[in-house]
């Protein structure tokens, strides 16, 4: 079966500091392959997405992805956090039958000062 | 343009209830799909659908149903409830597969 992976439960950073958020993935064709953050209590944002053409995307709010195909991965980086990123992130992808997409359990980003 | 509508917002079930979620969306979509977000364990998708008159199994669809009468419209049912259906469900809504979701503001449930 299809899946998307975050290894990383929980992360904190300094305000000012880089970040990567880590996603991994198991497809046999190349996947489409999305960022979702879900700030408090407050609705899922689309943050970028990948389905083909140049494998470094640009998103909202500074962040960007790179898709690795030898790595299986599609990492989220942003080069300097803001207070304001605190929120839990999704790494979504395709379900097995390829009509609907799933998503990572997430990663809980803090910020600290 | 209202976009994404669930009903209701709050609702509290007894073990053994049954209840129906309405989600409704006004951007001619044709795919709907159903979520649960419980802590720890991301969005797990229950059902979905790909267009009016279908439906589809997602990754934990036993305990509940759904039905794609009409193409704005996507509902789940809970046909007995159980404590471990307490979540918050969150419906969406895409053109394809491959192009942006937009979700309602979610149902808060629980069950006791």
């Amino acid at each position: 079966a299809q899946s998307v992976t975050q290894p990383d439960i929980h992360i904190t950073v300094s305000e000012g500091a880089s970040l990567e958020l880590r996603c991994n993935y198991s497809y046999g064709a190349t996947p489409y392959l999305f960022w979702y953050v879900q700030s408090p209590g407050q609705g899922l944002q689309l943050l970028l997405k990948y389905f083909s053409g140049d494998t470094l995307v640009q998103g909202i709010k500074g962040f960007e992805a790179e898709f690795k195909r030898s790595q299986s991965s599609f990492n989220l980086r942003k080069p300097s956090v803001h207070w304001s990123d605190a929120a839990e992130y999704f790494c979504v992808g395709l379900h097995q039958a390829g009509t609907a997409l799933i998503f990572g359990k997430g990663t809980t980003l803090s910020v600290s000062s | 343009n209202a976009g994404v509508t669930q009903t209701p917002k709050f609702r509290v079930l007894k073990t053994g209830q049954s209840m129906t979620l309405l989600c409704a969306q006004d951007m001619n979509h044709e795919y709907m799909y159903w979520y649960r977000q419980d802590p720890g364990l991301g969005l797990r998708l229950i059902h979905y659908s790909v267009g009016e008159g279908t439906t589809a199994k997602g990754e934990v669809p036993d305990g509940y149903n759904v039905s794609r009468l009409k193409k704005q419209n996507f509902l789940l049912g809970l046909e007995s409830a159980a404590p471990s259906q307490t979540s918050v469900y969150f419906c969406a809504s895409s053109d394809r597969v491959n192009e942006k979701l937009f979700f309602g503001s979610g149902t808060q449930l629980s069950v006791l």
